[in-house]
């Protein structure tokens, strides 16, 4: 199986501040790399797939770059309700394979 | 707006039979890839399978020996069965849907609320 390694895997930041969460993948998986965001007590929503693509209706203040092994999320302006968990996953090969998990709090 | 609903018993004993039922409305069930998440309390997602509109299934091999998935499209539903379970089958178990886009890269769109299911006896 592909390890997804996330750092860090929590990070205090404040509203309006830009942030940036890194993937690392245990081996090559081109672009098939997506970042989810949870919070607490919800499903999982979508934000990026290919590494760089952004899911239809999600603000362009996130954004995914990286190719290979590794990757970054970046958030920009933070607002509220952007505190939460972020995981990355791989669509390399099966089986997919999710990050730990950044959880992402308010300084 | 396609919604997803998960749907199966919250308590299961141990050693038997987890089934759970994802009913598709707002879309139709055809030409995608459904998938099943869980996640056990306070950790991570761990992908446990999915199933194209074909039949086609890929599950993951930590669990493959005890994981069934199908689909019944003319119900718009697919299903997920996970025998021989144990407390750390314990979770909130999610459906979604993925697809390919035009450039041939999965993506997941849609997701269910999730289920927990606890498993106790």
């Amino acid at each position: 199986d592909i390890q997804m390694t996330q750092s860090p895997s929590s990070l205090s930041a404040s509203v309006g501040d830009r942030v940036t969460i890194t993937c690392r993948a245990s081996q090559g998986i081109s672009n098939y790399l997506a970042w989810f965001q949870q919070k607490p007590g919800k499903a999982p929503k979508s934000l990026i797939y290919a590494a760089s693509s952004l899911q239809s209706g999600v603000p362009s203040k996130f954004s995914g770059s990286g190719s290979g092994t590794d990757f970054t999320l970046t958030i920009s302006g933070l607002q509220p309700e952007d505190f939460a968990t972020y995981y990355c996953q791989q669509s390399n090969s099966y089986p997919y394979t999710f990050g730990q998990g950044t959880k992402l709090e308010i300084k | 707006q396609v919604q997803l609903q998960e749907s199966g018993p919250g308590l299961v004993k141990p050693s038997e039979t987890l089934s759970l039922t994802c009913t598709v409305s707002g879309g139709s069930i055809s030409s995608y890839y459904w998938s099943w998440i869980r996640q056990p309390a306070g950790k991570g997602l761990e992908w446990i399978g999915r199933i194209y509109t074909s039949g086609s299934t890929i599950y993951n091999p930590s669990l493959k020996s005890r994981v069934t998935m199908s689909v019944d499209t003319s119900k718009n539903q697919f299903s997920l069965k996970l025998s021989s379970v144990t407390a750390a089958d314990t979770a909130v178990y999610y459906c979604a849907r993925g697809s390919h886009d035009s450039s041939g890269y999965y993506r997941v769109d849609y997701w269910g609320q999730g289920t927990l299911v606890t498993v106790s006896s």
